[in-house]
């Protein structure tokens, strides 16, 4: 079966490092995504990684390995406004997106 | 770039009525739309998959006569929750990715809707 894990919840002090990890499982495979996710608004895109490595992105990192299923999204520098939940998808052979539950990260000053 | 609108964002209606709401691709063209229904602190729920000019996809325990949804043109897709009840009541959203090959679904706003 098809299957995206990733923590439900993590904590993190401002002006800190987090790293959210994610292993996935799906029919083929055609890429992950991370989406940022505020209390109460619609999902906003933060990444894609297809290859393995690491993507940098200003303050958001996304890596990918794909013999391992793995991905992380490492967030620097924290700021309060980072408190979100981060979805975790992966892209099956018919390019459908299999989501995570998300993983709500708290900001503590 | 890559901006999808929705339409309302807020819907309070009558048990029994039907709720029409919009998405559009702003700024793209959008061969393949997605539907998906999220509940309170429970994660996104995909219900259907409309491709332009075709008929929608849904998933498995999803109404199809419930929740009409048309793709009439590469811009524009609506859901239609018909006779609407309470247990209705959730946040929808939808999503669109690029007809023009790349992968990424790029999400509208959202709509709330609050069937009484």
């Amino acid at each position: 079966g098809q299957n995206i894990d990733q923590p439900t919840e993590m904590t993190a002090t401002e002006g800190a490092i987090v790293q959210i990890n994610c292993t996935y499982q799906t029919s083929g495979f055609n890429g992950l995504f991370w989406y940022q996710q505020h209390a109460g608004e619609a999902p906003t895109f933060l990444s894609y990684n297809v290859l393995d490595g690491l993507e940098e992105k200003g303050r958001f990192s996304s890596f990918l390995s794909r013999s391992k299923g793995y991905s992380y999204l490492l967030l620097k520098e924290l700021q309060m406004k980072d408190s979100a939940s981060y979805l975790c998808a992966g892209m099956d052979s018919n390019y459908q997106l299999i989501w995570g539950a998300g993983t709500k990260l708290i900001i503590k000053p | 770039g890559a901006v999808v609108s929705q339409h309302p964002s807020w819907v309070i209606c009558k048990s029994g009525t039907s709720v029409k709401i919009e998405c559009r691709s702003l700024d793209f063209q959008a061969t393949t739309m997605f539907w998906y229904r999220q509940f309170p602190k429970q994660s996104l729920m995909l219900m259907a998959t409309s491709n332009e000019g075709s008929k929608a996809t849904y998933e498995q325990g999803v109404e199809k006569d419930k929740f009409l949804i048309n793709h009439a043109s590469l811009t524009l897709s609506t859901l239609t929750v018909t006779s609407a009840h309470p247990e209705d009541s959730s946040f929808y959203i939808c999503s669109a990715r690029d007809g023009g090959g790349r992968e990424t679904q790029y999400f509208g706003p959202g709509t709330r809707l609050l069937v009484l």
